[in-house]
């Protein structure tokens, strides 16, 4: 089993939709979740940290569910600017630091 | 905001050739920096992480004599690919953090690195 694991798509949703993505670990002694956005060829930008309350940036909600081992972006309002991958990214139990990576959900938005 | 230099962004070069990478955390100390590789249309997948003043410890399948890390200082950690191949051609990203503990990686701008 992957240590992290995402649906890769792609998600191909008309602008103004909104588009759910969840993503599940392996290792129960992670503790540190976050979501990442990757352009094209380009280096991944961090998009926002996950944490146990539920946290939400403008048009995105994150959320973690430790009991299921999973955790979801939510983007409300989609933007054409929204397309991209979206990588979740979780650290390795036993180690802080370590980010492990999912294998990334491809977001398309149409007009 | 905590900032990841990488150099050089491209690298064409011919099979056989040892191609050297940098990383560097230009506005803080980074006692650890990981190194990934991406391959098209797949993820990031962690090589090694870089320790300041020890060895690095690779992940499995990824072979330590063939990936040269160097983390001589607490900004600086570099990656060799030694007489690389064709099969070596990927995206090759750096990544740090200011401080230990629960806090999101910063990544540079990433290498292309393509052996002919």
């Amino acid at each position: 089993r992957k240590e992290v694991e995402q649906d890769p798509g792609p998600f191909n949703v008309p602008e103004g939709a909104t588009v759910a993505f969840n993503c599940t670990y392996s290792n129960s002694a992670s503790q540190s979740f976050f979501w990442y956005r990757q352009d094209c060829r380009k280096e991944p930008k961090l998009l926002m940290s996950v944490y146990s309350s539920g946290n939400e940036d403008g048009r995105f909600t994150a959320q973690l569910n430790r009991a299921s081992q999973y955790i979801s972006l939510l983007i409300r309002d989609s933007k054409l600017s929204d397309s991209a991958t979206y990588l979740c990214a979780v650290n390795r139990g036993s180690s802080a630091s370590k980010i492990i990576f999912g294998s990334g959900t491809r977001l398309s938005i149409r007009p | 905001g905590a900032v990841v230099s990488q150099h050089p962004s491209r690298v064409i070069c011919k099979s056989g050739t040892s191609v050297k990478i940098e990383c560097r955390s230009l506005d803080f100390q980074a006692t650890t920096m990981f190194w990934y590789r991406q391959f098209p249309k797949q993820s990031l997948m962690l090589m090694a992480t870089s320790n300041e003043g020890s060895k690095a410890t690779y992940e499995q399948g990824v072979e330590k004599d063939k990936f040269l890390i160097n983390h001589a200082s607490l900004t600086l950690s570099t990656l060799t690919v030694t007489s690389a191949h064709p099969e070596d051609s990927s995206f090759y990203i750096c990544s740090a953090t200011p401080s230990a503990g629960n806090q999101p990686q910063h990544f540079g701008d990433g290498t292309r690195l393509s052996i002919l």
